[in-house]
């Protein structure tokens, strides 16, 4: 049973546009979030994270909000640019459990120019 | 700069064959990890390892097993390849505490193909 969940494969976005990349997770004992961007032949690479006293974090163009008590997150990409255009792997971890990430299955951003 | 590298690119073996993969990080940190990465899966953790010599499972351990001799070194074997572990296997590591920054650093992947 996926700990956690992002339910949309793909989405595709207007260049400019705002890009909502949703996340949503099952174990209560994670307290820290992670996103990661990942190219195609590539390894993931961090983008942003989100500690579960927070209920958002900003960097720039990513902005990830966090609702405890839904379980769920998001992350908001302002402007979308054709660049953005990956994979979005959203991860949670458990400070009760070492340092172990727990990745979702992702999702394809297309930012059409 | 930092760098995780993984021995093979790409990797086709057969049936019944023992297959080794191995990673190595240059950022002296204690964690690494082993996922492997499928269509509509997404990462799933097999190993990780928070010291030398130190392993704990993951979510998907069955028919791999892994070596951490070295810091610097987190090998994962299969000890007889089986279709079904076709994949693309990263490797990643982070600093203890890593929560702080959020940051697993991963390798460049290698794909494995079992025929």
């Amino acid at each position: 049973d996926q700990q956690v969940k992002q339910n949309s494969p793909s989405l595709s976005v207007q260049e400019g546009r705002i890009s909502i990349l949703n996340c949503d997770y099952t174990n209560s004992m994670f307290d820290y979030f992670l996103w990661y961007k990942k190219y195609p032949a590539e390894g993931p690479t961090f983008l942003i994270s989100i500690s579960s006293i927070k209920d958002k974090n900003e960097d720039g163009r990513f902005t990830v909000f966090l609702n405890k008590s839904a379980k769920h997150l998001s992350l908001h990409i302002v402007p979308s640019q054709p660049g953005d255009s990956a994979v979005y792997f959203c991860a949670a971890s458990a400070s009760t459990s070492y340092d172990k990430v727990i990745f979702g299955p992702g999702t394809s951003l297309s930012v059409i120019p | 700069d930092v760098k995780v590298t993984q021995s093979s690119r790409y990797l086709v073996k057969r049936t019944g064959e023992k297959v080794f993969l191995e990673c190595v990080q240059d950022m002296d940190h204690e964690n690494m990890f082993w996922y492997r990465q499928d269509p509509g899966l997404g990462l799933r953790l097999i190993y990780f390892s928070y010291d030398v010599k130190m392993k704990e499972k993951g979510d998907i351990p069955e028919g791999y097993s892994v070596s951490r001799e070295k810091k610097e070194r987190f090998s994962l074997i299969l000890e007889s390849a089986s279709t079904n572990q076709t994949s693309m296997y990263l490797c990643a590591s982070s600093l203890t505490g890593a929560r702080g920054t959020g940051e697993l650093f991963f390798g460049e992947g290698s794909r494995l193909t079992v025929l």
